[in-house]
């Protein structure tokens, strides 16, 4: 089963922050938070991770908060090419296994 | 750079039938996952494999099977299809002992069971 628990939709105008919230309540210390983003028809595309601190990268930042219960994706200025569904998921400890649960489908408009 | 690259995009089985899908992990790549996307769903991982081997393994039946070849590239075969078995098969790639553990994902190939 998913050990994160995202909104199944969101919607964002263009050149607005899109604020995209994840739930990991039952996350271990030793697991890391990853977002990855499907655009339709396409394989999942790697976004941002983070373990504890909060994270920035040419795509987006990540906020985790202090307890690592939860966290926000940001993407500072949405595009119209940024609607997709993002997904929150927790790598399981010591392995490259991702489990992924159902994401959040992100549209902008115009 | 090429990506994963994945083979067939499309293919169209029956009840009962084998299939053999292909990936050729990202240039620098050595290990190998293989994901099952039902539609509206997110991707359930498969199974992994480095080295030749299958190192972990989701919770997939045995008709589902793997293999790495020695240029690192990989084939997913499931035999006895099933309709349920209809779904974008999504192949990725890392280097393994990778600190960053990102992986890369191909395109997916699309499978439907008739």
């Amino acid at each position: 089963d998913a050990k994160t628990t995202q909104p199944p939709s969101m919607d964002c105008a263009e050149g607005r922050a899109a604020n995209l919230p994840c739930n990991h309540s039952t996350i271990s210390g030793n697991e890391y938070v990853y977002w990855y983003r499907q655009i339709h028809s396409q394989g999942p595309q790697y976004i941002i991770h983070g373990l504890k601190n909060n994270e920035t990268n040419e795509m987006a930042s990540l906020i985790i908060t202090e307890d690592r219960k939860s966290s926000t994706l940001i993407l500072p200025h949405a595009t119209l090419r940024d609607t997709a569904v993002y997904y929150c998921i927790v790598r399981v400890a010591n392995t490259d296994k991702l489990i992924f649960g159902t994401g959040t489908r992100l549209q902008v408009f115009p | 750079d090429a990506g994963v690259t994945q083979s067939p995009t499309h293919l169209i089985k029956t009840r009962g039938q084998q299939v053999t899908l292909r990936c050729s992990p990202k240039s620098g790549h050595d290990t190998v996952s293989w994901y099952q996307q039902a539609l509206g769903q997110g991707p359930q991982f498969i199974f992994q494999y480095y080295e030749e081997e299958e190192r972990q393994r989701g919770n997939f039946p045995d008709r589902f099977s793997g293999h790495q070849f020695p240029n690192y590239s990989s084939e997913l075969n499931v035999n006895a299809l099933l309709l349920g078995d209809s779904a974008l098969y999504l192949c990725a790639s890392i280097p393994m002992n990778s600190g960053a553990n990102v992986l890369t994902f191909g395109a997916g190939s699309r499978l439907t069971v008739l």
